[in-house]
Formats: C-alpha cells, structure tokens, sequence
C-alpha cells in the first residue's frame, strides 16, 4: 500500500481541547508534511517538518517527528468547531518527488 | 504563494464517454506535475507522475490506457480519463513540486476536479 498509517482514524472532541493525530510512514524521507480538507475540498498546507528536524511550531500547531521510529505527530491546541476537517500527513521519500499521503484522521469538534 | 489550477472543478458524463481535466501551474513552471485520485472518505491515492516531454509514470495498479496523462507544456497537464464508467467517479487532484530553490520541498496543489459518472 502507498499509505502509512494515521490513527486515530477519527477523533472527536469539545472544543477547547486538544486534539493529537498520529502518523506512521514506511520509507525514508526528506521531508513530512501536514495537511488539512475540509469535506468535498482541495488541500490546504499546514506544516511542513525536514527530517533532521524533531519538532515545529505554527500558531496552535505543534508536530513532532521521530525517524527512528518513522512516525510523526500533530497537535492541535485549543481547538475551535472551524478545525473540523480530515487531517493528512504526507511523506516526500528520499528516491524523488513524489508524496505519498497516509490515510487521513477524521477530526470533529463540538461546539 | 504559487497557484495551481484545475478545470474543470467539476464535470458530470455518461458512462462510456472520455473527460479531460487541465492542470495547469499560473506562475512558475512546472517539469513535474502528479495526479491523485481520491474517493468519498479515503486519501489521496497518487496515481501517475507527470513529466513533460516524456512519457507518464503510472503507479501500480494504474491503467495507462485508461487513464491518458499529456504534459505538453511546462505550465499543462492533461489527465483523460477514456471510456469513463460509474467506478471512475472520484475526486481528481493535480500537484506541482516548485522549481525555486528556497522552495523545492513545497507542493502546491489544485483544487480538485470531482468527477461524476452516471
């Protein structure tokens, strides 16, 4: 399969909490990034992390990457109803351009 | 930022027909473009590199008959999808990597094509 693996596969919260979404890939990397859509709609580009990078900051985001472990994180600080969307981690391996998405966490926020 | 566009954003056809979808890069060119798949609830499926000048690059599982991808300029891709049937209905997405070299791990990508078959 071209995905790595996302879990939780959906997540549901109140808003004000924290949402954590997890990621696994399976190659070496050059990069890892994160993406949002929100349903029936084109990407948006929310993070992007290099592999000699642990960890990065972007307004309420927060990812984590761990290259032994070919997993990253993202979370999501007091989050708001308007973050309900699918989240995408996405890998660009080492062999060239190409990126290769994980499955995708579902997230949903109550207001 | 850079832009890619898609036409059209959406298209409804008969089974049996062919459909093409542009892709197209407004303000930067683009050697390499890549089109995704993507159907109701799942991810992003890549699908084919395209490469101008050269022949398409089909991920497994891909048919190249079925699915014709033309890069005949440095800012155009062109994804048909021939002979359409209901299955083929999906969410088409195109992306561009950047060329500028402060940029290259950055992929800018379009806004989809949604694809109806009937």
């Amino acid at each position: 399969s071209q995905q790595g693996e996302e879990d939780p596969q959906a997540l549901s919260i109140q808003e004000g909490e924290n949402a954590t979404m997890n990621c696994s890939y399976k190659t070496s990397i050059n990069n890892l990034q994160w993406y949002r859509q929100n349903s029936g709609r084109g990407l948006v580009h929310l993070i992007l992390i290099r592999s000699n990078e642990r960890e990065k900051h972007s307004g309420r985001l927060r990812v984590t990457l761990d290259t032994s472990k070919k997993s990253s994180s993202l979370l999501i600080t007091a989050s708001r109803a308007a973050d309900t969307a699918s989240y995408y981690c996405a890998t660009d391996d080492t062999g060239g351009f190409k990126t290769i998405f994980g499955a995708g966490t579902r997230l949903f926020v109550k207001a | 930022g850079a832009v890619v566009s898609q036409h059209p954003s959406w298209v409804i056809c008969k089974s049996g027909t062919s459909v093409k979808i542009e892709c197209r890069s407004l303000d930067f060119q683009a050697t390499t473009m890549f089109w995704y798949r993507q159907f109701p609830k799942q991810s992003l499926m890549l699908m084919a590199t395209s490469n101008e000048g050269s022949k398409a690059t089909y991920e497994q599982g891909v048919e190249k008959d079925k699915f014709l991808i033309n890069h005949a300029s440095l800012t155009l891709s062109t994804l048909t999808v021939t002979s359409a049937h209901p299955e083929d209905s999906s969410f088409y997405i195109c992306s561009a990597p950047s060329t500028r070299t402060s940029l290259r791990d950055t992929q800018y990508f379009g806004p989809g094509t949604r694809l109806t078959v009937l």
